[in-house]
């Protein structure tokens, strides 16, 4: 079974410039997270969808970031302009739903973005 | 909403010595409890969840947590530590039926020769 894929990798721009990073979940999960880890810290819940709707975005900077998840399958996660402090590992991740779900989330390998 | 607390972000532990990772959790609701690993430059890796069966729980890699309600903690051992085992560990919980996890600040675990 594939896992999360995302891209790319490692991105570095300069301030007040955007970047876009893209999430393809497990096949089937419904539910998709974007996560913030800065370095030292633990992740940070960004954004969560359930299909294409938005379930949760109350820790998402919105007058800078957005994420969409056209079609319920692909997400994308854009920041336009970005700041220093937004220098991190963008975190994608999946999961399932129903009666049968314990809460464990399935991670890509990130994207790592270096504002300069 | 909930909270985990991960005490000392670098840990040091010589080779073949007890791995002690503390980890407390606040949440108003019976909650899930997970340990997740990071080794450099991957994502994380779930090395062991609580979901209310048993309140030992074993995971990957020789790990285990015991889930203590009384003292609303989730601590990580491994009765002997490999060179393998340096990377970042992560505790995390959720409130059930809310699909979301609060993670800990993590540990960087370092293995001494």
């Amino acid at each position: 079974e594939a896992g999360v894929a995302q891209s790319p990798r490692y991105k570095i721009i300069e301030k007040r410039q955007s970047v876009a990073f893209w999430c393809n979940p497990i096949s089937g999960h419904a539910t998709l997270y974007w996560y913030q880890q800065i370095l030292g810290q633990g992740p940070k819940l960004l954004i969560q969808f359930q299909n294409n709707g938005v379930v949760d975005d109350s820790q998402l900077p919105k007058d800078r970031f957005s994420a969409e998840r056209l079609k319920g399958v692909d997400s994308t996660l854009k920041i336009q302009p970005a700041k220093l402090e937004d220098s991190a590992v963008y975190l994608c991740a999946s999961s399932q739903r129903g009666p049968g779900f314990t809460g464990e989330l399935f991670f890509g390998e990130g994207s790592r973005l270096t504002v300069l | 909403a909930q909270s985990v607390t991960q005490l000392g972000s670098h840990v040091s532990v010589s080779e073949g010595a007890l791995v002690l990772l503390r980890c407390n959790y606040s949440s108003s609701v019976p909650p899930y409890l997970f340990w997740y690993v990071q080794y450099p430059n991957q994502g994380l890796q779930l090395l062991l969840k609580y979901t209310s069966a048993a309140t030992l729980v074993k995971g990957i890699n020789g790990f285990e947590a015991e889930f203590k309600k009384s003292e609303t903690s989730f601590h990580l051992t491994k009765p002997s530590a490999h060179m393998s085992d340096a990377a970042e560990y992560f505790c995390a919980v959720s409130e059930r039926g809310n699909n979301r996890l609060a993670f800990g600040k993590g540990n960087q675990v370092v293995v001494i020769p």
